[in-house]
C-alpha cells in the first residue's frame, strides 16, 4: 500500500537558518504530493502541493519539488523564522477507485530559536 | 466563507460512554473525510463519505465506530463504549470533489479524552 516516510524530529534551528525536511513516498500510481503544517492546538493547513513529476510547489518561502526518480518531496526554506515553529506533515493522495484519501507521514516538529 | 467546523473542540468521556463528534464541511463541499491522530503520530485515514453514502471505510475499526453524513446536517462520527485507547484528536476534512487534485480542507479537530 501507499506510505510516506519523513525524517524524525524534532528539528531545532536558529532563526534565519536553512531548513530541509526529507520526505519519501511509496505509491503504485501517480500521486499528488502535499505538505501540511499544524500549529499547536490547531488543525492542519495546506502549505504547498505538487500534482505531477518535476512540479515545484511553493508558499510563504517554502518549496518542494516532486522528484519521481527518487520518489521524494523534500521541504526547504532558505531562512526560517520563529513563527515557522510547528509540525510539518508530508502526505500523498492517490486516486484509487472511488476514494482519494490522504496518506500522511508521522510529522516532523520544527523548533526555531532566536 | 466559513471553513470546516467541528464540535465540540474538546470532549471528555468515561470508559463505556458514547462519543459523538460533528463536522460541518465547507460551503459547497459534498465530500467529507475523517482522520484520527494519536499522540505524537501522524494522521490516519478512517472513513470517506459523500451525502448519505459511505464511500470508503477501510480505516475504521470494525467495532464500536460508525459514521454518517445525512442529507441535511453535519457529518457525525460516533464511538460507542469508548476505551482509553480511543483518546486522540479526530480531524474532519472536506473537499469539493473526490479526485486526487482536489484539496482537502481540515477542521480544527475534536480532542477526545477518555478517563
Amino acid at each position: 500500500g501507499d506510505s510516506v516516510t519523513q525524517m524524525e524530529g524534532p528539528v531545532t534551528l536558529s532563526e534565519e537558518a536553512f531548513l530541509t525536511i526529507n520526505c519519501t513516498y511509496t505509491a503504485t500510481g501517480y500521486p499528488s504530493l502535499f505538505w501540511y503544517v499544524q500549529y499547536p492546538g490547531e488543525g492542519l493547513q495546506l502549505l504547498l502541493k505538487a500534482t505531477k513529476a518535476d512540479d515545484k510547489g511553493s508558499n510563504k518561502g517554502f518549496e518542494a519539488t516532486y522528484r519521481k526518480e527518487t520518489t521524494s518531496f523534500h521541504l526547504e526554506k532558505g531562512s526560517v523564522q520563529v513563527s515557522d515553529s510547528a509540525v510539518y506533515f508530508c502526505a500523498l493522495s492517490e486516486n484509487t477507485g472511488t476514494a482519494s484519501k490522504l496518506t500522511f507521514g508521522t510529522g516532523t516538529r520544527l523548533q526555531v530559536m532566536l | 466563507n466559513a471553513g470546516v467546523m467541528q464540535n465540540p473542540r474538546h470532549l471528555v468521556r468515561r470508559r463505556g460512554q458514547e462519543a459523538r463528534l460533528r463536522c460541518s464541511p465547507m460551503k459547497g463541499h459534498s465530500h467529507v473525510y475523517w482522520y484520527r491522530q494519536l499522540p505524537e503520530e501522524g494522521l490516519k485515514f478512517m472513513v470517506y463519505l459523500q451525502k448519505e453514502n459511505i464511500i470508503d471505510e477501510s480505516g475504521m475499526p470494525k467495532e464500536r465506530f460508525s459514521a454518517e453524513f445525512p442529507k441535511e446536517g453535519p457529518s457525525i462520527l460516533r464511538i460507542q463504549q469508548v476505551v482509553r485507547g480511543d483518546s486522540a484528536a479526530y480531524f474532519c476534512a472536506s473537499s469539493q470533489d473526490r479526485g486526487r487534485l482536489n484539496e482537502q480542507f481540515f477542521g480544527p479537530g475534536t480532542r477526545l479524552t477518555v478517563l
